[in-house]
């Protein structure tokens, strides 16, 4: 079974940069994986922040980057703001619509 | 502006089964994968199942033997039945597009709770 593993937790201070992680038990993350991310905040639906390794949705700040950093996918967030605390998600794609979601970071900006 | 709604009865008894269904407004059901997924309480989220528009479908291995998606082209919508319900399945579930890659629009949730 798939497994995708991301830190529980990160602190970062406002304008500070945080990258986070995303991992598999399988081996490498690639792009073949297509991997993206979430920022979801309490009671709302995830927001698709980046997909397909580094392409950012509409309107998303460019403060945000997806990458792969040797054998993961990351997000940076660089100038964190206030309201960038929150949970973030990655996902990988499996292929034929397919998803594994990771376990989700929470970030605390103080 | 494409949006989903989830609609569906917010309770439902152990060992009965869950029935919800999306309606999708502002994209045809064609041509997209279109997924089901849940976070329960205070946890991470789990893709469930999808379903494409021609009716392929595929589903979580650990939900499978328990799962059923369905799609009605005509209405744009399309349905999951989760049968044999238990505490564990107590979530809020997720209706949402996949472009495939990543899904990308979603549904603003339903909590669906299984209690007696």
């Amino acid at each position: 079974q798939t497994v995708v593993t991301q830190e529980p937790s990160f602190s970062v201070s406002p304008g500070g940069t945080v990258t986070l992680t995303c991992g598999l038990n399988s081996g490498s993350v690639s792009s073949n994986y297509y991997p993206g991310w979430y920022q979801q905040t309490p009671g709302q639906a995830p927001r698709t922040l980046v997909y397909n390794t580094n392409t950012r949705s509409s309107g998303v700040p460019d403060r945000f980057s997806g990458s792969i950093l040797g054998n993961k996918a990351a997000l940076t967030i660089t100038g964190a703001q206030a309201d960038d605390e929150s949970d973030y998600y990655c996902v990988m794609y499996m292929g034929s619509g397919t998803y594994v979601f990771g376990t989700g970071t929470k970030v605390t900006v103080l | 502006q494409v949006q989903l709604q989830e609609s569906g009865p917010g309770l439902v008894k152990p060992s009965e089964t869950l029935s919800l269904t999306c309606t999708v407004s502002g994209s045809s059901i064609s041509g997209y994968y279109w997924s089901w997924i849940r976070q329960p309480p205070g946890k991470g989220l789990e893709w469930i199942a999808y379903i494409y528009y021609s009716g392929s479908t595929d589903y979580n291995p650990s939900l499978k033997s328990r799962v059923t998606i369905s799609v009605e082209t005509s209405k744009n919508q399309f349905s999951l039945r989760l049968s044999s319900v238990t505490a564990a399945d107590t979530a809020v579930y997720y209706c949402a597009r996949g472009n495939p890659v990543i899904p990308d629009y979603w549904g603003q949730g339903t909590l669906v709770t299984v209690s007696s």
